[in-house]
C-alpha cells in the first residue's frame, strides 16, 4: 500500500523568508501523481500545486515549487517570499495512475505539516 | 454557490440521535468523496461515488452511510455514532476524466457527546 510520510509536524518561517517542507512516499507504481494541499484555519482544503511523475521538470506556481526526487520517493515544497497568508497546514499527497477498467483511484494523505508565518 | 459547499458546518449530536451532512458541487463533477480529519492522523477516504455509484467503501463502519442521489449532491447519513466519530468531515468532487485533482469543501465539525 502506498504511504505518504511528513516528517515535520511544525514548520515556522520568518515573513519574506523561504521555507522547505518535506515529503516522502512509499510506492511500487511508476506512473502517479503528488499533490501538496493547503488547508488555512478556514479549513477549505485548496489545491497548491501538483506533480506528474513522468515529468523530470519541478513544477513551480508563483511562489511556490517542488523539488522532485524520483529515485528517493521525496517531494518537498518550498515557499519563497513567505507571506503571513501562507500561514496553514500543508498536506502532501499521492495519488496512483487510475487502475485499468476501475474509476477514481484514491488519494493518500500525509499527516501534514502546520507552518506559521511570523511578521 | 461556487465550488463545493458543505452544511452544516457544525454539528453537536448525541449518541443516539440520527442526523446527516450534505454535500453539493457546482463544478460539474461526476466524482464526489467523503473523508474523515481526525487531529494528528491523516485524512482518511470513507467513500467515493462515481457517476452516482459507489465505488469504494473503505471498510467504514455502518453507522455511516452515505447517498448519492445525483452527481450534485452527496449525503451522509449518521446514527448511533461514538465519541470517536468526532472529526472533521470533508466533502470533495472531481471530473471523472482528471480524477486526480480533488476539490474540497469547508468542512463539518462533528461533535459526538
Amino acid at each position: 500500500a502506498q504511504t505518504v510520510t511528513q516528517s515535520q509536524p511544525e514548520m515556522s518561517v520568518q515573513e519574506a523568508e523561504t521555507v522547505t517542507l518535506s515529503c516522502t512516499y512509499d510506492t511500487s507504481e511508476s506512473d502517479y501523481y503528488l499533490f501538496w494541499y493547503k488547508q488555512p484555519p478556514s479549513r477549505q482544503m485548496i489545491l497548491v500545486i501538483r506533480q506528474e511523475a513522468y515529468k523530470q521538470q519541478n513544477a513551480t506556481e508563483n511562489r511556490f515549487s517542488v523539488n522532485f526526487q524520483k529515485a528517493a520517493k521525496s517531494f518537498s515544497l518550498k515557499i519563497s517570499d513567505s507571506q503571513l497568508g501562507d500561514a496553514a497546514m500543508y498536506f502532501c499527497a499521492y495519488i496512483g495512475m487510475r487502475r485499468s477498467g476501475s474509476g477514481n483511484t484514491p488519494l493518500v494523505f500525509g499527516k501534514g505539516t502546520r507552518l506559521s508565518v511570523i511578521a | 454557490e461556487t465550488g463545493v459547499t458543505q452544511t452544516p458546518r457544525h454539528l453537536v449530536m448525541g449518541m443516539t440521535n440520527k442526523k446527516s451532512l450534505k454535500c453539493e458541487q457546482h463544478l460539474g463533477h461526476n466524482a464526489m468523496y467523503w473523508y474523515k480529519q481526525s487531529a494528528k492522523k491523516p485524512l482518511e477516504l470513507m467513500f467515493v461515488y462515481s457517476l452516482e455509484e459507489r465505488v469504494e467503501n473503505n471498510s467504514v463502519p455502518s453507522r455511516f452511510s452515505p447517498e448519492c442521489p445525483n452527481s450534485s449532491h452527496l449525503f451522509l447519513h449518521l446514527h448511533t455514532l461514538q465519541p470517536e466519530d468526532s472529526a472533521l468531515y470533508l466533502c470533495a468532487s472531481s471530473q471523472e476524466a482528471a480524477a486526480y485533482e480533488q476539490y474540497f469543501g469547508p468542512g463539518t465539525r462533528l461533535t459526538v457527546t
